[in-house]
């Protein structure tokens, strides 16, 4: 099993560009979710989903959007990049919502200029 | 509302000396999960433990151990003998029945340093 993958590692982007992060898994777990990690502020959840076709937003879903047409896959498109929004971003699955370790990516190191 | 405090930013210990990394957490629920998270510098997540709230037990795995009071909220990780390999930030974080179980509430994280 590879896990949850991630692409891609490193990304630049301009302001007032558009992008998309790439998640999948292949543990056909059912909650996957996306975090920002940003110094001294721990990981902060951006949006979640409990199952294909169910998305929800976390505590910080501004300026983000996700959906989750397969199990395996869950995209972050970023919909007008700001510097606000330079950050590493995690993605993470679990076998289901509370009591479930969540598995996480490797990350995505995002710069916006 | 769910919050969890790390107030230690960062520790740093000579090696073979214990370092305890303290977590405290707030939440409205009698049942929720307690999680410790490593992440090494090399930048991946790796699960190190979960708790119950009806399981105060305290844990211990190898060098590991967690100290679990519910009458404190707190749950508290402690590292024996440390060595170079725990340097990295390990964080606490908590699940309860905010939005259905949805989301997963990370503490700040402490970065742990262990010298030669």
């Amino acid at each position: 099993n590879a896990g949850v993958t991630q692409t891609p590692k490193f990304q630049v982007l301009k302001t007032g560009q558009s992008m998309t992060l790439q998640c999948a898994q292949d543990m056909n777990h059912e909650y996957m979710s996306w975090y920002r990690q940003d110094p001294g502020m721990g990981l902060r959840l951006i949006h979640y989903s409990v199952g294909a076709g169910i998305t929800d937003q976390g505590e910080v879903p501004n300026g983000y959007n996700v959906s989750r047409s397969t199990t395996e896959d869950f995209p972050l498109r970023l919909l007008s990049a700001a510097p606000s929004q330079t950050s590493v971003y995690f993605c993470a699955s679990s076998l289901g919502r509370g009591a479930y370790e969540q598995y996480f990516g490797p990350g995505t190191r995002l710069t916006v200029t | 509302a769910q919050k969890v405090t790390q107030a230690q930013t960062e520790i740093s210990v000579v090696e073979k000396e214990d370092v305890t990394l303290d977590c405290v957490y707030e939440t409205r629920d009698t049942t929720y999960y307690l999680f410790w998270y490593k992440q090494p510098p090399s930048g991946e997540l790796v699960f190190l433990i979960r708790r119950n709230s009806f399981d105060e037990q305290n844990e211990i795995s190898g060098r590991y151990s967690w100290n679990f009071q519910k009458s404190t909220s707190s749950f508290n990780f402690t590292i024996t003998a440390s060595q170079v390999v725990d340097s990295a930030v390990y964080f606490c974080a908590l699940s309860d029945s905010t939005d259905s179980w949805g989301k997963l509430q990370f503490g700040a994280g402490t970065q742990v340093v262990v010298t030669p």
